[in-house]
Parts: structure tokens; C-alpha cells; sequence
């Protein structure tokens, strides 16, 4: 079993559209949480930190359930500008080790 | 200000040959990472330094590998004997402190052996 499992997807959403994503860790030692962005060809960006009371910036709403180990990134309103590939980073407890999932690929079509 | 930089931004090799991939992290930035990410998948860990010393380097995947910060600043990974298998984008990144803190990514590394 992976320690951070993702749906792949592809998400296919028309904009406007709300859409969730959900992963889970395996480790329940973890201790902190990211959403990271990764355009085609492109770095990782931080799209946001989740926090055990949830956090929310504009369109995006984070989630984290460490009883179940999961975290959950919800898009609302979703633009175009969405589409790309979402990855769960999860920080191993204990130590510095950051394991990324494989990505949630989502296309916003208009 | 600079970003992460990443030299050379594509490396195409022979089996056998031996690399070294730099990454320049943001000024001032203590913890450094180093990734490796293939087709479809996400980063995969490989070390990370807390200034001149490797913390945790229990992603690297065998003795062919190994990395360098010698004055805490500048990284070099150094792949021996390469292998077809080691084809991948090799990501660095830092960030100001140990995590939790956002990790600030290079544009990465393209390395193909052949």
C-alpha cells in the first residue's frame, strides 16, 4: 500500500462546476498536510496548507480527518485556469520526509 | 527576488556515465529537498539537508546516489553508473525552515540515459 494514495482521475469538470478530491495516508503519525499545484511540465506550487480545523482561500476549501486519514480539497466555481494536476503531500511524523501522491489530474472545460 | 535554479535543465547520458545535477536554492533558505519525478507520478523523495548536513537520506535508492550542500548553500546530486531507470525530472527544492513550511520548487532537471 502507498503511504499517500490518490484517485488518479482524470477529473473532467465543465466550468462553474464543483469539484472534490479526496487522499489518504497511511501513516498516522503524519503531522502536516499540503495541496500542492503542478502544471504540465511545470514545478510543484503550494496551493495551500491543511489545518485539523480546515482551511479555506477563495474558491478552495481544504480538509483534514485524522481520525479516517484522509484529506479532502475542494474547487468551486472552477475555472479553465484549474485544470492541472493536484498532489497531496503528506509530512511523515517524526522526521522531515515529505511524501507526495501521484496527482489528481483535472481538466476544466468551458 | 530568485527562485530555486536548477543546472543543467536537461542532461542526456549514457549508460554507465556519471552526473551531477546543481540546485541553487533561495537565499537564506536552511532546508534543502531533493526530488525525483517520473512520468505520471508524484515527487518522490530522495534526501533533504538541514544546512550542510543530509537529515534524512533514506529516499535514495541506492549507493550510486548521493548528494552534497558543503557550505549550505549550493547542492550537487551526483548519480555513479547511470541507468535507463534513473531517467526522470530531478525536482530540488527549499524552503526557509524544516517542513512544516512551504517547499519552493526548481524548475528541475531532465535527466535521460541511454
Amino acid at each position: 500500500r502507498k503511504e499517500v494514495e490518490q484517485d488518479p482521475g482524470p477529473f473532467n469538470v465543465p466550468e462553474g462546476a464543483t469539484v472534490a478530491f479526496n487522499c489518504t495516508y497511511s501513516n498516522s503519525a503524519s503531522q502536516s498536510f499540503f495541496w500542492y499545484r503542478q502544471d504540465c511540465r511545470k514545478e510543484p506550487k503550494l496551493l495551500m496548507s491543511v489545518y485539523s480545523s480546515g482551511n479555506e482561500d477563495g474558491r478552495f476549501t481544504a480538509q483534514l480527518n485524522r481520525a479516517s486519514q484522509y484529506i479532502s480539497l475542494l474547487i468551486r466555481d472552477s475555472k479553465l485556469s484549474d485544470s492541472a494536476t493536484y498532489l497531496c503531500v503528506v509530512n511523515k511524523g517524526g522526521g522531515f520526509k515529505t511524501i507526495f501522491g501521484a496527482g489528481t489530474r483535472l481538466f476544466v472545460k468551458a | 527576488g530568485a527562485g530555486v535554479s536548477q543546472t543543467p535543465s536537461n542532461k542526456v547520458t549514457e549508460k554507465g556515465k556519471y552526473v551531477e545535477l546543481r540546485c541553487d536554492p533561495i537565499s537564506g533558505h536552511t532546508a534543502l529537498y531533493w526530488y525525483r519525478q517520473s512520468l505520471g507520478q508524484g515527487p518522490e523523495f530522495l534526501i533533504y539537508f538541514q544546512g550542510t548536513g543530509a537529515a534524512d537520506d533514506s529516499g535514495l535508492p541506492n549507493d550510486r546516489f548521493f548528494a552534497v550542500r558543503p557550505e549550505g548553500s549550493v547542492s550537487t546530486l551526483k548519480i555513479q553508473r547511470t541507468e535507463r531507470g534513473d531517467s526522470a525530472v530531478y525536482l530540488c527544492a527549499s524552503s526557509l525552515q524544516a517542513t512544516p513550511d512551504t517547499q519552493y520548487f526548481g524548475p528541475g532537471t531532465r535527466l535521460t540515459v541511454l
